[in-house]
């Protein structure tokens, strides 16, 4: 069964030091997705993606943040600098069509800011 | 207020009871709602979704809207241990992408 896959599944950083997760998802899905859970907390929306552009975005992603889809099958969420509280689980997810109640999650990374 | 309010438990039941999990949520412009699993250190995993109000089956899985007083249940039929998770009930407003989840509920199934 085809799945979104997730790497590396845990990351450890320095606070100011820019990080890259990495996300493969479902082939033939269209649209593209990065969510957190803060440890105890919400699972939260940080982004979409479509057609090699952000659809919509949270007040959390702000300029520290940036998406890219590199090739065809790679999507990638950076954080410039980071910091403490950006230690949690991200999420990436994939759906096919514009309905977004059909999201397929990837495993996570978990970040954890030093 | 919240857009999507849960219970998070935790919600303990023996093997073979009926579990009811329940969300009441604000905006009246959702019209989709979905309910996801979750367990330990894993990504969400899509159990079930419906459109509007009415109910929908789906093995020993039922999920029920009722948009009058905006709340949204699922219930489990003859729970089994591996049922144990937390189930995080979730809405968006059509047209557009960002998903809305709630707490989620933990659930612990008692062999």
């Amino acid at each position: 069964e085809p799945e979104v896959t997730q790497t590396p599944s845990h990351q450890v950083t320095q606070m100011g030091q820019e990080v890259i997760l990495r996300c493969v998802p479902i082939s033939n899905h269209l649209y593209f997705y990065w969510y957190r859970q803060i440890l105890g907390q919400k699972v939260e929306f940080l982004v979409s993606f479509y057609n090699n552009e952000i659809s919509e975005k949270s007040e959390i992603f702000d300029d520290q943040f940036s998406v890219e889809r590199p090739d065809g099958s790679n999507f990638t969420l950076k954080i410039r600098s980071t910091k403490l509280e950006d230690s949690a689980m991200y999420f990436c997810a994939s759906s096919s069509g514009t309905g977004t109640e059909k999201l397929f999650f990837g495993s996570g990374t978990q970040l954890s800011v030093l | 207020q919240k857009e999507v309010e849960q219970d998070p438990g935790p919600l303990s039941v023996p093997e073979g009871a009926i579990v009811s999990l329940n969300c009441t949520y604000s905006n009246s412009a959702f019209q989709y709602f979905m309910w996801y699993r979750q367990y330990s250190r894993k990504g969400p995993e899509l159990l079930m979704y419906t459109y509007s109000s009415g109910n929908k089956e789906d093995g020993r899985f039922t999920a029920q809207v009722d948009k009058s007083s905006k709340y949204i249940s699922l219930f489990i039929r003859d729970s089994q241990p591996s049922d144990s998770a937390t189930y995080l009930c979730a809405t968006y407003v059509t047209g557009g992408f960002k998903t809305i989840f709630g707490a989620g509920t933990r659930l612990f199934v008692k062999a």
